[in-house]
């Protein structure tokens, strides 16, 4: 079984809908948590970073981490089609080896005009 | 600033060629990472650079070798490319120091083909 589990999708959501995205990890050592957004053909660029648990707003994206649940969610309002990409999930230890980070396998989404 | 650049976007070999792949960061980050995503397999370390001057393994190590030529640079070098390498590479960096700043910035990647 993975460290680090997320449904790859797609998920499929007509604009202006919430986009709900979650991940699930066995590691309670885990202490960071981020999300990145992929466009197709482009590298992974960061969109949220969490200590620990609780709730990170930014704009229309909320980031959130239940750590007794072992479980993060990333939502999306009022999406639009520019938000069409692939969401990968990851964290960290505190103090891990050369800082590497844990991914999720990634869940693509489109956004319907 | 850059961020993390990558050279080259594109390549394709032949069974036995070897080459490297360049990554170089201009935000004075400790760290420097080399990753693999294949459809289906996400995101795979091959080799990390904690700080100038070290390098590990990662997950999927073997057929590669890195270099840490000084903080800014890190290269990914192929000695005999495979079909199983087919793959795009990913060079990331992270400021890494201490217990903050962990989280990691990525090039825009390097599309290898291996016939």
């Amino acid at each position: 079984q993975k460290e680090v589990e997320q449904d790859p999708g797609p998920l499929s959501v007509p604009e202006g809908a919430i986009v709900s995205l979650n991940c699930t990890y066995s590691n309670s050592a885990f202490q960071y948590f981020m999300w990145y957004r992929q466009y197709s053909r482009k590298g992974p660029e960061l969109l949220m970073y969490t200590y620990s648990s609780g709730n990170k707003e930014d704009g229309r994206f909320t980031a959130q981490v239940d750590k007794s649940s072992k479980y993060i969610s990333l939502f999306i309002r009022d999406s639009q089609p520019s938000d069409s990409a692939t969401y990968l999930c990851a964290m960290s230890r505190l103090r891990a080896a050369g800082n590497k980070l844990t991914f999720g396998g990634g869940t693509r989404v489109l956004v319907k005009p | 600033n850059a961020g993390v650049t990558q050279t080259p976007k594109f390549q394709v070999l032949k069974t036995g060629q070897s080459m490297t792949l360049q990554c170089a960061q201009d935000m004075n980050h400790n760290s420097m990472y080399w990753y693999r995503q294949d459809p289906g397999m996400g995101l795979r370390l091959i080799y990390y650079s904690a700080s100038e001057g070290t390098t590990d393994k990662g997950e999927v190590p073997n057929g590669y070798n890195v270099s840490r030529l000084n903080k800014r640079e890190f290269s990914l070098r192929l000695e005999s490319a495979a079909p199983s390498q087919t793959s795009v590479y990913f060079c990331a960096s992270s400021a890494a120091s201490g217990s903050v700043g962990n989280e990691q910035f990525f090039g825009p990647g390097t599309r290898l083909t291996v016939l």
